[in-house]
């Protein structure tokens, strides 16, 4: 079965240093692998997908699969960056279902 | 905000109840979701619906029911079987099984 890991709960960065949120992923075959971002009090929300290849808010995330991982990145970390983090796997023709990790606060500190 | 809209936002049950917590959506959506979101377990898929009158089990169905009469409605019922329902619930939808999923504000259940 499909597993997402999200090894720090908490991740704590001053403003303007740079971030990198970890996502590892078990799957054997080609996976499509998001990040959703829940801001205080707002609606769990997509930030960005592998397959897009975008950048959102000067986050930017590479699927490597020989690593598996989709590590999320930002240059330089903004106060408004602060939320929950979750990584999420979706398999190939598995209908949408989602696979989500265990989430990762991002707290950023002036 | 229109969207998905989850109701009520807090929910109290009582030992042996059945509880129904309501999703509606007005984005067109073909497909609807619903998870279970547990303090450090992240988001678990308890049921999903491709199109009206159809239904899958998720990864955490058992003591769960769902019906889909209508494609803006998708309610979940937490019945007197599923012996830890304390969690928050969150609905989704997506137009498709190919699209990205939009999520509500969520339904948190807590047992008297």
């Amino acid at each position: 079965a499909q597993r997402v890991t999200q090894p720090e709960k908490l991740l704590s960065v001053f403003k303007g240093a740079p971030v990198e949120l970890k996502c590892n992923y078990s799957y054997s075959g080609s996976p499509e692998l998001f990040w959703y971002v829940q801001y205080s009090r707002q609606r769990l929300q997509l930030l960005l997908r592998h397959i897009s290849r975008e950048s959102i808010k000067g986050f930017t995330a590479d699927l490597n699969k020989g690593e598996t991982s989709f590590h999320l990145k930002k240059p330089f970390a903004q106060e408004e960056d602060s939320a929950m983090y979750y990584c999420a796997l979706e398999v190939t023709g598995g209908g949408n279902k989602l696979t989500f990790g265990t989430g990762t606060q991002l707290k950023v500190e002036l | 905000d229109g969207g998905i809209t989850q109701s009520p936002k807090y929910l109290f049950r009582k030992e042996g109840q059945n509880v129904t917590l309501s999703c509606e959506q007005n984005l067109n959506h073909d497909a609807m979701y619903w998870y279970r979101q547990d303090p450090g377990q992240g988001l678990r898929l308890i049921y999903y619906s491709q199109i009206v009158n159809d239904f899958q089990k998720g990864d955490i169905a058992e003591g769960y029911s769902v019906s889909r009469e209508k494609k803006e409605s998708f309610p979940l019922t937490v019945t007197s079987a599923q012996k830890n329902p304390t969690a928050f619930y969150l609905c989704a939808s997506s137009k498709n099984l190919l699209d990205i999923q939009y999520f509500g504000a969520g339904t948190r259940l807590s047992v008297l």
